[in-house]
């Protein structure tokens, strides 16, 4: 079955510590995106790649890092410099250009003490 | 900038009450309109896709449409499965990425 899974479901971290977050897809698509969902808030975007070897900043990309080293593959890292950590963090994929949907994986949800 | 707003925020129906959620956006230049289904500690789940106003799609009991200013998901004698929070997003032709509405949580008492 083709799918997003994201790993792992629950993490528990302690404050000033960095922490990556996995992210894989089957789906053969290009864009990857990472969305960050708190309680009363519609999902922000916090980077996204188009294309292996690149990738932008979204809405909220202060104290977050990505890279996409393999099409498959887009794992973001929660810095110890992101104020907030402790989120419901959602990876999503599409096919390359505008206006396809995005499929979106399971999530994982972060918590920083 | 682009703007959705979702109402109402939640929404308690019974078993076989039809009704309608509401999404609100503006956007310069709308490449296309998302509904998304989401269930508690999971992700979203794709239900539609719209491009222009007029366009309708239906999948079961959901029915969406479009005008030039907002969308519409209506639900047609609802079962309780259908509980979920309902999330609208819009793409325009500026920024990559989806933005999201805040949702709806619906209740469908049986």
């Amino acid at each position: 079955d083709g799918g997003i899974t994201q790993s792992p479901k629950y993490l528990f971290r302690k404050e000033g510590q960095n922490v990556t977050l996995s992210c894989e897809q089957n789906l053969n698509h290009d864009a990857m995106y990472w969305y960050r969902q708190d309680p009363g808030q519609g999902l922000r975007l916090i980077y996204y790649s188009q294309i292996v070897n690149d990738f932008q900043k979204g809405d909220i990309a202060e104290g977050y890092s990505v890279s996409r080293e393999k099409k498959e593959s887009f794992p973001l890292t929660v810095t110890s410099a992101q104020k907030n950590p402790t989120a419901f963090y959602l990876c999503a994929s599409s096919r390359q250009g505008k206006s396809y949907e995005q499929y979106f994986g399971p999530g994982t949800r972060l918590t920083v003490t | 900038e682009d703007q959705v707003t979702q109402s109402p925020e939640a929404l308690r129906l019974q078993e076989g009450e039809s009704s309608s959620l509401n999404c609100s956006y503006t956007v310069s230049g709308l490449r296309g309109l998302f509904w998304y289904r989401q269930d508690p500690g999971k992700g979203p789940e794709f239900l539609f896709t719209l491009y222009s106003a007029g366009e309708e799609k239906e999948k079961e009991r959901l029915k969406a449409t479009l005008t030039k200013k907002e969308s519409f998901l209506h639900i047609t004698a609802p079962k309780p499965e259908d509980s979920a929070t309902y999330l609208c997003a819009v793409e325009g032709g500026g920024a990559d990425g989806l933005t999201f509405g805040k949702g709806t949580h619906l209740i469908i008492q049986p």
